[in-house]
C-alpha cells in the first residue's frame, strides 16, 4: 500500500508561476485536506473535501483552489504564486467517520522567490 | 470550536516515561480526542484516539479525566525516536468540521 503520496516533493516557482500539486491515496477514503506549515508553526487547513466532485475552504484558503475530481486524487492549485506561499504543503486523507485515523503525505516543500 | 491548551515544550530522559497534558475545558460530549505526532521532516502520524475510556495501543496510552477537560498522552518508555512535536486534536462529530485543527502542539525532546 503506497497510502498518501505528494507530487511532486520539492519545487521552486518564480513569483507569478503557477502551479499544481497532486495528492493520491488508494484506501478509498473519502476525506481529503491541504494543510501548509510555514517554519516552526502547526499545520492550517487550506481546503478539503468530503467526496468526489465536492470541496470546500478550510482556515487559509485564498490564493489556492482545488479539484476532487477522483475519489482518489485531490489536486492543489496556485494560480500566481507569491513568496507567502513558500511553505510546505501536506495532504492528509481519512474516512468519513470521527473515530478514524488520518494519514499523511510526506509533503511537498515550495519555494516561491 | 473547542480549543486545546498544550505545553510548548517538553524534556524526558530515554527508558523513561513521558506525560504529555492537554487541556480541552470546552470540549463537547461528542468530540473525540486525537493525538497526532510529528517528527522532524516528516508528515504527521496518528497516535491514538479516544472518547471517554483510557485507550491503550502499541504506540502510547491516553488517559482521559473523568469529566473530559483534559486528557494526558502517555508514552511508557521513551526513545530517541519518540523526539517530536506532539498535537492533541478535538474533532467534532459534524462531517463539515471534521478536519483536523492543529494547534501548536508539544515539542518533546529526548535526552540520551
Amino acid at each position: 500500500n503506497a497510502g498518501v503520496t505528494q507530487t511532486p516533493k520539492f519545487r521552486v516557482l518564480k513569483t507569478g508561476q503557477s502551479m499544481t500539486l497532486l495528492c493520491a491515496q488508494d484506501m478509498n477514503h473519502e476525506y481529503m485536506y491541504w494543510y501548509r506549515q510555514d517554519p516552526g508553526m502547526g499545520l492550517r487547513l487550506i481546503h478539503y473535501s468530503v467526496g468526489e466532485g465536492t470541496t470546500a475552504k478550510g482556515e487559509v484558503p485564498d490564493g489556492y483552489n482545488v479539484s476532487r475530481l477522483k475519489k482518489q486524487n485531490f489536486l492543489l492549485g496556485l494560480e500566481s504564486a507569491a513568496p507567502s506561499q513558500t511553505s510546505v504543503y501536506f495532504c492528509a486523507s481519512s474516512y468519513l467517520q470521527m473515530n478514524t485515523e488520518a494519514f499523511f503525505g510526506q509533503g511537498t516543500r515550495l519555494t516561491v522567490v | 470550536d473547542a480549543k486545546t491548551t498544550q505545553p510548548n515544550s517538553m524534556e524526558s530522559n530515554e527508558e523513561e516515561p513521558v506525560h504529555l497534558p492537554c487541556n480541552h475545558s470546552t470540549i463537547s460530549g461528542t468530540d473525540y480526542i486525537h493525538w497526532y505526532r510529528q517528527l522532524p521532516s516528516q508528515g504527521p502520524e496518528y497516535v491514538i484516539h479516544g472518547l471517554t475510556s483510557n485507550v491503550n495501543n502499541r504506540m502510547a496510552s491516553l488517559a482521559i479525566a473523568e469529566d473530559r477537560k483534559s486528557s494526558t498522552l502517555i508514552l511508557h518508555r521513551a526513545t530517541l525516536r519518540d523526539a517530536a512535536v506532539y498535537y492533541c486534536i478535538l474533532r467534532p462529530p459534524d462531517t463539515g468540521r471534521r478536519a483536523l485543527t492543529f494547534g501548536s502542539g508539544t515539542r518533546l525532546q529526548v535526552q540520551p
